[in-house]
């Protein structure tokens, strides 16, 4: 069974609208991270945002949050105020633990956001 | 400031060649990993490290070896390269800790096999 799954393989929005990309995670662990990740076509790998199991509040980062809702297990992110430069792969990744060595990431396949002038 | 440098950044192989990638951070990060991206597929762990002379498999790790002598390096080696092997290769490295822990990735390596 996929651990991170990304259920939209491309999506689209206009410049300066809001836009929520999808995650879902499956771990029967209490402690967990996860994360979000951005490749631009370039192709390196930037992080966004993380999400601790145990933190209360929803986790933000300039224009980019993460709807963290734990019963159901999924981990959104919502980019507002969408620019150009958000055109990208979106990846969720998610690391089982709290760190202290088990620093694995699983990664999703991946969300492709286009965003049009 | 450096971060986490992999060399070369572009390799075209033979069937059977072997090489080695290269990965060195500036970081003192405890734990260093290596990914694959193939299309469609996401990131998926190879190998990676808690430290230096400790090294442990991931999900895709058969036709790599790696080692780490040092805090900041982690090679990965082809020993027998196949077609198969045409992929991006990622390295990343982070604190070892508790906490967030952000992977730091280099910015990659896509290898070719023909």
């Amino acid at each position: 069974a996929q651990k991170i799954t990304q259920t939209q393989p491309g999506m689209f929005v206009q410049e300066k609208e809001a836009v929520t990309l999808d995650c879902t995670y499956d771990t029967s662990d209490p402690s967990y991270g996860l994360f979000w990740y951005k490749q631009p076509s370039s192709g390196e790998m930037i992080f966004l945002i993380y999400q601790g199991s145990y933190d209360q509040q929803n986790a933000t980062e300039g224009r980019y949050s993460l709807n963290f809702q734990k019963a159901r297990k999924s981990a959104n992110l919502v980019i507002s105020a969408s620019q150009l430069g958000d055109s990208a792969m979106y990846f969720c990744a998610m690391r089982e633990g709290l760190g202290g060595g088990s620093e694995k990431l699983v990664f999703g396949k991946g969300t492709k956001l286009t965003v049009n002038p | 400031n450096a971060g986490v440098t992999q060399t070369p950044k572009f390799q075209v192989l033979k069937t059977g060649q072997s090489m080695t990638l290269q990965c060195a951070q500036d970081m003192n990060h405890e734990y260093m990993s290596w990914y694959r991206q193939d299309p469609g597929m996401g990131l998926r762990l190879i190998h990676y490290s808690v430290g230096a002379g400790i090294t442990d498999q991931g999900e895709v790790p058969n036709g790599y070896n790696v080692s780490r002598s040092t805090t900041e390096d982690f090679p990965l080696r082809l020993l027998s390269a196949a077609p198969s092997q045409t992929s991006v290769y990622f390295c990343a490295s982070s604190y070892a800790g508790l906490g967030k822990n952000i992977q730091y990735f280099g910015a990659g390596t896509r290898l070719s096999v023909l």
